[in-house]
């Protein structure tokens, strides 16, 4: 039982390049969900899916978009990138709901130059 | 939506002692308020949540206390130790349809002195 993994686990892209981050979880979980970390700004909320087929805006969706063909994964696509979009990315999954534990990746750490 | 503020963002104690760290939250439908430690470098990993129906609850050094009156919540941790240094993150999530996203605050760096 591997739990939530995401890779890369480092990645340095230029500016106005495209990306998809990976997220694969094999717990079965029903929610799955991308947030971004930045210094002093904690953990903010991209997008979320509460099973295959629905996905839903979070908190700071511009840039970013997401797909959920399979309960397992959830990647995250970068459109263009943009310095802006500089930072560490987690993915985490729950049963099915935001008022479970939420089961963090080890993260993703993005530099856009 | 949702807003939630957490103090202090750094705190250092002398190993032993206790630490407390404060949140506050904006939207009173909200009715789980869970806690994350994240250790450097590492994913966050929960550590501690209460729902509104319950004022209290502790698992061994670790306590939460939750007042919803006042729409705040805090975390204590006693008799400190060095593997207590990391970030510390609070979070309060919703039930209704709509608000039911998970929000955090910005974090505590929390440093124990040995």
């Amino acid at each position: 039982n591997a739990g939530v993994t995401q890779t890369p686990k480092f990645q340095v892209l230029k500016t106005g390049q495209s990306m998809t981050l990976q997220c694969a979880q094999d717990m079965n979980h029903e929610y799955m969900s991308w947030y971004r970390q930045d210094p002093g700004m904690g953990l903010r909320l991209i997008h979320y899916s509460v099973g295959a087929g629905i996905t839903d805006q979070g908190e700071v969706p511009n840039g970013y978009n997401v797909s959920r063909s399979t309960t397992e994964d959830f990647p995250l696509r970068l459109l263009s990138a943009a310095p802006s979009q500089t930072s560490v990315y987690f993915c985490a999954s729950s049963w099915t709901g935001f008022d479970q534990p939420q089961h963090f990746g080890d993260g993703t750490r993005l530099s856009i130059l | 939506g949702e807003n939630v503020e957490q103090h202090p963002s750094t705190l250092s104690v002398q190993e032993g002692d206790s630490a407390v760290i404060k949140c506050t939250y904006s939207d009173s439908a909200s009715n789980y308020f869970p806690w994350y430690k994240q250790e450097l470098g590492k994913r966050p990993q929960l550590i501690i949540d209460i729902r509104s129906n319950v004022g209290e609850k502790k698992d061994q050094r670790i306590a939460v206390t939750l007042n919803k009156t006042a729409k705040h919540f805090s975390l204590h941790i006693t008799e400190t130790q060095p593997e207590d240094s990391a970030v510390y993150f609070c979070a309060a999530s919703g039930a209704d349809f709509g608000n039911e996203k998970l929000t955090f605050g910005t974090g505590t760096r929390l440093t124990i002195i040995p």
